[in-house]
């Protein structure tokens, strides 16, 4: 069945930092790839997307590429800031039906 | 433009008590979700409807959990009778139809069964 696995964490970083966390997925066809990042005490919002092989979505300094020949999604970031500690999540949409799924998650915290 | 809707941000309740979370999604959205996310066991699908009909609900734990949707703004996720193992925050997202959209959380519900 269709599902993501993505890094484990917790990932610690310091300011300035270059980051990569590593997301695969398995899916048939061609699915729409998101990761998304949740700040403490909040829910989950979009940092980025992208719905075919490829694309690059990008966001805040974010990016990550659709690569279906190795069927992954990595995010990374060139420069990290304290603000950008929070849980990451790359999730999966697949070209047909509603269903979305989701990684683990990865904890980041990036220290001054 | 109003995003998802959860209400009560926080619920406190006793063991045995009843629980109804409530969602409005956002306007135009046909697919709803409702979440749960606990340190121990990470974010879990509980149902999803899709133009108010649920479609998988392989995901609620057993059946003292039960969701609604009786019409496009709003859907609720009942809890009868509460356990403390129950206490998580529970999220609701909506989302369009199509495989290029992405889903839209709400801010969450952060229930607490003493």
């Amino acid at each position: 069945g269709d599902s993501v696995t993505q890094m484990e964490g917790p990932v610690t970083l310091s300011e300035e930092a270059f980051l990569t966390i590593n997301c695969t997925y398995t899916a048939t066809g061609y699915p729409s790839l998101f990761w998304y990042v949740q700040y403490p005490g909040e829910g989950l919002q979009l940092l980025l997307k992208a719905t075919k092989a490829d694309d690059k979505g990008s966001n805040k300094g974010f990016e990550a590429t659709y690569r279906k020949e190795t069927t992954s999604f990595h995010l990374e970031k060139g420069s990290v800031q304290v603000s950008d500690s929070a849980v990451y999540f790359c999730a999966l949409r697949p070209n047909t039906g509603n269903q979305f799924y989701f990684g683990t998650g990865t904890s980041l915290t990036v220290i001054p | 433009d109003a995003g998802v809707i959860q209400s009560p941000r926080h619920e406190v309740t006793e063991m045995g008590q009843e629980v109804t979370l409530r969602c409005k999604p956002i306007s135009g959205h046909n697919s709803l979700f409702w979440y749960r996310q606990t340190m121990m066991r990470g974010l879990e699908l509980l149902i999803y409807f899709n133009n108010n009909v649920p479609i998988d609900d392989s995901g609620m734990p057993e059946d003292r959990f039960s969701a609604k949707m009786p019409n496009a703004s709003f859907s609720t996720l009942k809890i009868q009778p509460s356990e403390p193992r129950d206490s998580a925050v529970y999220f609701c997202a909506s989302s369009l139809g199509s495989y290029i959209y992405e889903q839209y959380f709400g801010p969450g519900t952060r229930l607490t069964v003493t």
